[in-house]
């Protein structure tokens, strides 16, 4: 079985401009949750959705949004970018909604998209 | 807001060594996930700890979680090259759906020849 898939694996923007980042988790996975690591302030959870609907948000400002298409594809959009948006962008699904969940919320992880803005 | 504190931040170490690295929060978790991502790459889960006091052991990797569910710990014997890498923790506040993970500071190993 394929795992998380995030394209493109690098991006490089302008202040001020917006970027669309996408994301296929593992197939028969309906959760899809988006984190955003960086060296000062390590893993950050941005938020998650599931069955096209978006269930739990972190903290952080509205130029961060996403949402969930049908075939539980994701994409985050970030507008209007700062410099201190440059981080590694992590999308993650996890087993709920299949037969295998343990209702831990362990996720899989793709291997992200490494944004820089300058 | 439940945070989780890993100690220490940086580890280098000799091939052959042990280490043990922990995971501190002064919140009550359910369960408590250990993952570790190699650079370039996403974290990959290594262990779910779910009741207070429980030992798993992993090839090399020993894995304990705190009688009161506020803590765990990692313990890697005879550390290897392989085992480079950053390392995080992961709390979980409730179990059923829709859990949002707490990820700890981090640990980032490595181990030379």
């Amino acid at each position: 079985k394929a795992g998380v898939t995030q394209t493109p694996r690098y991006l490089i923007k302008t202040r001020g401009q917006q970027v669309t980042l996408s994301c296929s988790p593992i197939s028969g996975h309906r959760s899809v949750s988006w984190y955003q690591q960086t060296p000062g302030q390590g893993l950050q959870f941005l938020f998650e959705y599931f069955s096209e609907t978006q269930r739990n948000k972190g903290n952080f400002p509205g130029r961060f949004s996403g949402r969930q298409f049908s075939n539980s594809r994701s994409e985050m959009n970030v507008s209007t970018l700062e410099l201190g948006d440059s981080a590694l962008y992590l999308c993650a699904s996890s087993l709920e909604g299949t037969t295998s969940y343990s209702l831990h919320n362990e996720q899989f992880f793709g291997p992200g998209t490494r944004l820089t803005v300058l | 807001t439940q945070l989780l504190e890993q100690s220490p931040q940086f580890l280098s170490i000799q091939e052959g060594e042990n280490l043990t690295v922990y995971c501190n929060s002064s919140s009550v978790f359910s369960s408590l996930q250990w993952y570790r991502q190699e650079p370039g790459e996403g974290p990959v889960l290594l262990v779910t700890v779910v009741t207070g006091g429980e030992v798993k052991k992993l090839k090399r990797l020993t894995f304990q979680f705190g009688d009161a569910r506020k803590d765990s710990s990692l313990h890697i014997t005879a550390a290897q090259p392989g085992d480079t890498g950053l390392y995080l923790c992961a709390g979980a506040p409730n179990t059923g759906t829709a859990s949002k993970l707490t990820f700890g500071t981090g640990t980032r190993l490595q181990v030379t020849l």
